[in-house]
Order: C-alpha cells, then sequence, then structure tokens
C-alpha cells in the first residue's frame, strides 16, 4: 500500500518557539493533504485539509495564524505551530489522499508526538 | 450531521476469547464509507477495513470480521480468539465521500486482553 512518513516522530520545544512538522508521500502523488491532532486518550480531530498549490481550510475553532500549513508539491505538507505553548503538545497525524477522487482512499502518516515545555 | 458512537470506552477479556467493538453511525448521505483502524501503543493507526455504505455484505479477514447493518446504522468489528497482540485502542469512522473528504472519527474503544 502507499506510504505516508512524518518527520519527526518526536519533538520537544520550549514555549514560545515554533516548530515544523513534515508528511510526505512517499510513493505516490497527494493533492490532497489532511492534518490531525489527537490529545491523551482522546479521537483523533480533523484540523485543516490541504491541497496542492493552495491555502489549506482550517476546520472550525482551529487558529490558522497559529498552525501554518503549506502544501508546496505533490509529496509534501508541512505543519508549522507557531509560538507554540503547553496546550498544543499533541500528536499530530497527517494523512494523503492518492487521489484526486474523494472516494480514493487516505492513507494515514505514523504521527509526531509534539511535547511543549 | 454525521456522528460515530462507540459507546464501549473500554474492554478487558482474557485471551481468546471473542470480543465485538460495538460501532453506531449518522449520516444524512446514501453514499458514505465506514473503517475501522487500530491504534497500539506505538499511536501509529493500523487501516483495518473500509467498506463501501453500498455493500452490506459482511466481511471476514482471519480473526477479524466486520457486520454491517444499515437497518440500524451498525457498523460492529469482531475479534474471534483474541490475542494480547490485539490490545490497542479501536477506532470506526465515517467518510461522506461525494460531500467532503473528512474523515470522522468515533471516539475509540481501548481493549486489553488479559493473558
Amino acid at each position: 500500500g502507499a506510504v505516508v512518513s512524518q518527520h519527526p516522530s518526536r519533538v520537544i520545544c520550549k514555549s514560545g518557539t515554533s516548530v515544523k512538522i513534515e508528511c510526505r508521500s512517499l510513493d505516490f502523488q497527494a493533492t490532497t493533504m489532511f492534518w490531525y491532532r489527537q490529545f491523551p486518550k482522546q479521537s483523533l480531530m480533523l484540523m485543516a485539509t490541504s491541497n496542492e498549490g493552495s491555502k489549506a481550510t482550517y476546520e472550525q475553532g482551529v487558529e490558522k495564524d497559529k498552525f501554518l500549513i503549506n502544501h508546496a508539491s505533490l509529496t509534501l505538507s508541512t505543519l508549522t505551530v507557531t509560538s507554540a505553548h503547553p496546550e498544543d503538545s499533541s500528536f499530530y497525524i497527517c494523512s494523503a489522499r492518492g487521489g484526486s477522487n474523494r472516494f480514493d482512499e487516505q492513507y494515514f502518516g505514523p504521527g509526531t508526538r509534539l511535547t511543549v515545555t | 450531521a454525521q456522528k460515530v458512537t462507540q459507546a464501549q470506552t473500554e474492554i478487558s477479556v482474557v485471551e481468546k476469547e471473542d470480543v465485538t467493538l460495538d460501532c453506531v453511525y449518522e449520516t444524512r448521505d446514501t453514499t458514505y464509507y465506514l473503517f475501522w483502524y487500530k491504534q497500539p501503543p506505538s499511536g501509529e493507526l493500523v487501516f483495518l477495513i473500509r467498506r463501501n455504505s453500498f455493500d452490506e455484505q459482511n466481511e471476514i479477514s482471519g480473526r477479524y470480521s466486520w457486520n454491517f447493518q444499515k437497518s440500524t446504522s451498525s457498523f460492529n468489528f469482531t475479534i474471534t480468539a483474541s490475542q494480547v497482540v490485539d490490545s490497542a485502542v479501536y477506532f470506526c469512522a465515517l467518510s461522506d465521500a461525494p460531500r467532503d473528504d473528512k474523515i470522522i472519527f468515533g471516539k475509540g474503544t481501548r481493549l486489553h486482553i488479559l493473558p
């Protein structure tokens, strides 16, 4: 099946700094990528949808100025958490859709665990 | 509105027992997808199944089986002869593909298989 990678797998940063998380589709081109957030012992919540070459669409309640998403190529999307605070500590998971059709499957990355101290 | 309900927050069974994880969904669309994912302690989501709303046939894959019933809006997952390695959080999820790309996840069921 299709492979999606995330880097880094774990990151610890100090409060007030920014951190960038990469999501790559390794063996397919992804026109659409998705970013999810999962707090401890909770479900996954969609944060935003990004299409290659256009601005991301954010879910209600997600601050677009805080969570910057860039989808500059068909194989790479990045999520930058700006001015991170301890409440941003979470597990961030990306997924990539392997085609332009909404019926195409989404493939999930392994996740990035962010800890803000 | 789309919604996925997994009423069982946590289940513990002894190894080799069968266990069923319940999933009830709500959607206004006639075309949709249902999913089950496994999330072991490592955190990585493991895809188990995707079922189209037009396909109500039950599915069996090894020790795993799924029962899809549109009449009750349920998509239950059964593990037969459970093993310790089955211990994980299991998520049921829904996607209204024609309308939206979103995958809506249930809250998950934490499954403990006791040796």
